[in-house]
């Protein structure tokens, strides 16, 4: 079945660090990819997205790339700030039910 | 009032009580969903709702009565919960059920059963 796999929180980095939380899915075919971002006490935000192999999205310095055939959709950010301290979300849709299908969630702890 | 408002913030009720979640939209969105956020899980959707008719229902306890009067409002009725039912309650709209859309989340609300 279709599954999202994320490196294992927290994760904790001084600020202007480069920064790489790795997801990795299963899915058959062509699912959309997506990263969401949970700040202290808010919703899930959407932060950015790829809907076909080989697309970059981009969003506040973060940049994911979609990987087919690694079937990864790999976070980075080139310096992070204190501001970026949230828990962060891979998650796909697929199939006909258009249902996100989440990963567990990494926690980003920066410390100034 | 703009996106995605849930009420209460916080909610403590015992295993006999009766309470109710509400959601409500201001995008003008078709779909809506019920999610539920436990610590170190991915999170699990419970129900979606599209053009306020229950399209999912993920094997949720009877316990859970979700309820759409309209596409703008989404409620979560709670009765004889468990301990293990707290947990953050997220709700979610869409524009529609397509794999590109953005789901737009309120706060939730956290719920700690006694």
């Amino acid at each position: 079945g279709n599954s999202v796999t994320q490196m294992e929180g927290p994760v904790t980095l001084s600020e202007e660090a480069f920064l790489t939380i790795n997801c990795t899915y299963t899915a058959t075919g062509y699912p959309s990819l997506f990263w969401y971002v949970q700040y202290p006490g808010e919703g899930l935000q959407l932060l950015l997205k790829a809907t076909k192999a080989d697309d970059k999205g981009s969003n506040k310095g973060f940049e994911a790339t979609y990987r087919k055939e690694t079937t990864s959709f790999h976070l980075e950010k080139g310096s992070v700030q204190v501001s970026d301290s949230a828990v962060y979300f891979c998650a796909l849709t697929r199939g006909s039910n258009y249902q996100l299908i989440w990963g567990a969630g990494t926690k980003l702890i920066i410390k100034p | 009032e703009t996106g995605v408002t849930q009420t209460p913030r916080h909610l403590v009720m015992g295993m006999t009580n009766k309470k109710s979640l509400k959601c409500e939209q201001h995008l003008g969105h078709n779909a809506m969903y019920w999610y539920k956020q436990s610590a170190k899980k991915p999170l699990e959707l419970m129900f979606v709702y599209n053009f306020k008719e229950q399209t999912e229902n993920n094997s949720v306890p009877s316990r859970f009565s979700p309820e759409c009067p309209n596409s703008s409002h989404l409620f979560l009725h709670l009765h004889t919960l468990q301990p293990e039912d707290s947990a953050l309650y997220l709700c979610a709209s869409s524009q529609d059920r397509k794999l590109t859309d953005e789901q737009y989340f309120g706060p939730g609300t956290r719920l700690t059963v006694t």
